[in-house]
């Protein structure tokens, strides 16, 4: 079973267009986390999310909206995609909030055109 | 402010020789660090993490990393590399607690290359 899980992972879509990624992750886990890695391989933490609630939210553009119907999922909502969200989007859980071993999704691979 | 930053960006070894991916920190405190391999297309695994208790840290698939507080570093290491080990590997800092969370910083990445 994939620890975490998350769906589609590969995403072509126009811009202006909303689109959502879902992530489910089976370990137990408290905490999950989205992060986005640019083209050139950078990861960068967008939100985390603590037993349903919204802990960490980096600059991230409000047309990004994170839902977490459960500690299990948590869900990525990005509404009138721009060329510039093209990246892939990493789902990832960890016990607790202390970022002690962290373990991701492998990946969703947007591409806005 | 803690960060890391990994020394090279590209790596090409011969398989069967030592893999030295090299990696320098930045932290106010005695830092938590992680090495984390992304294969082509896939997601990301953790390889091993320093927390303060043995300075040389064994991980997955042969990997180690020894932390060395004198010279700031978090060298990842390899006696003998595989094809399998084409990568991209990143050493990571967990940064400080702030929010209710600790954030992960991660470096650029080094690319590991390994031919036959």
């Amino acid at each position: 079973d994939t620890a975490v899980s998350q769906t589609p992972k590969y995403l072509v879509t126009q811009m202006g267009n909303d689109k959502s990624i879902k992530c489910e992750q089976n370990l137990g886990h408290d905490t999950m986390y989205w992060y986005k890695q640019d083209s050139k391989k950078f990861l960068k933490i967008m939100f985390s999310y603590n037993n349903k609630e919204l802990i960490i939210n980096e600059t991230v553009p409000n047309r990004f909206s994170p839902k977490s119907p459960d500690k299990a999922h948590l869900n990525l909502h990005i509404n009138s995609l721009e060329l510039g969200d093209s990246a892939v989007y990493f789902c990832a859980s960890s016990q607790r909030t202390d970022g002690n071993t962290i373990y991701f999704g492998e990946g969703s691979w947007l591409t806005v055109v | 402010a803690q960060s890391v930053t990994q020394l090279d960006s590209h790596v090409s070894v011969s398989e069967g020789t030592p893999v030295l991916l090299r990696c320098n920190y930045s932290s106010s405190y005695s830092p938590s660090l992680f090495w984390y391999v992304q294969h082509p297309n896939k997601g990301l695994q953790l390889l091993l993490k320093y927390t303060s208790a043995a300075t040389l840290v064994k991980g997955i698939n042969g990997f180690e990393a020894e932390f060395k507080k004198s010279e700031t570093s978090f060298h990842l290491t390899k006696p003998s590399a595989h094809m399998s080990d084409a990568a991209e590997y990143f050493c990571v800092v967990r940064g400080p607690y702030s929010g209710g969370y600790n954030k992960l910083i991660f470096g650029a990445g080094t690319r590991l290359a390994v031919h036959p």
